[in-house]
């Protein structure tokens, strides 16, 4: 499945702990992306990624930080989760532009 | 931003039926439309997409219509199967903006 894996697959954590969430691939893709997938909203943009040091903010940034320090890896962190913040989260990567996006297989965050 | 709204949000059809799920999209620019499939418990994948240039597009047993004019785009799948029984998301874009926007999907069941 296009080389992309994420971890942990599923997190279960308490409100105001840090939350720290990777996405990693083999594909040497440029862009990669952090959605959240809720029902009734299909899945909204966090953050995404251009390259390496390079993020840019998305439709609900809002409480979370990126960051790319390798090609092939790109955190997703909740400084401090809410319970606002309990999602399927899903990482994709792509070449960029208006191309396909392939998406890791997702990561069930629970914050209680 | 963009907002695109999908519509039905279920939809039940009998086998070999034909499906058509609608979305509309609010802001012109927008020129790319990827539709995504997800299966339960599985990850979105593109299945079909087009581009502003064209008005259709067509894959097998799927096809994708876009009118410009009134902003809005259609999922077509013809002869129906229990494998196409899905979640379906439709997305917009503009050229050189990464925020693609999802619409909230449409659960697809196809009766045996």
């Amino acid at each position: 499945d296009a080389g992309i894996t994420q971890s942990p697959r599923h997190k279960v954590t308490e409100t105001g702990t840090p939350v720290t969430l990777r996405c990693h691939q083999t594909e040497n893709h440029r862009y990669m992306y952090w959605y959240r997938q809720d029902p009734g909203h299909g899945l909204r943009l966090i953050h995404y990624s251009y390259g390496v040091k390079d993020t840019d903010k998305g439709e609900v940034s809002d409480g979370y930080s990126v960051s790319r320090s390798k090609t092939e890896d790109f955190l997703l962190t909740l400084e401090s989760a809410t319970s606002s913040q309990t999602s399927v989260y899903f990482c994709a990567i792509g070449a960029g532009g208006q191309g396909e996006q392939f998406f890791g297989p997702g990561t069930r965050l629970t914050v209680l | 931003g963009e907002n695109v709204e999908q519509h039905p949000s279920t939809l039940s059809v009998q086998e070999g039926d034909s499906a058509v799920i609608k979305c509309t999209y609010s802001d012109s620019a927008s020129n790319y439309f990827p539709w995504y499939k997800q299966e339960l418990g599985k990850r979105p994948q593109l299945i079909i997409d087009i581009r502003s240039n064209v008005g259709e597009k067509k894959d097998q047993r799927i096809a994708v219509t876009l009118n410009k004019t009134a902003k809005h785009f259609s999922l077509h799948i013809t002869e129906t199967q229990p494998e196409d029984s899905a979640v379906y998301f439709c997305a917009a874009s503009i050229r050189g903006d990464n925020d693609m926007r999802f619409g909230a999907g449409t659960r697809l069941t196809v009766k045996p």
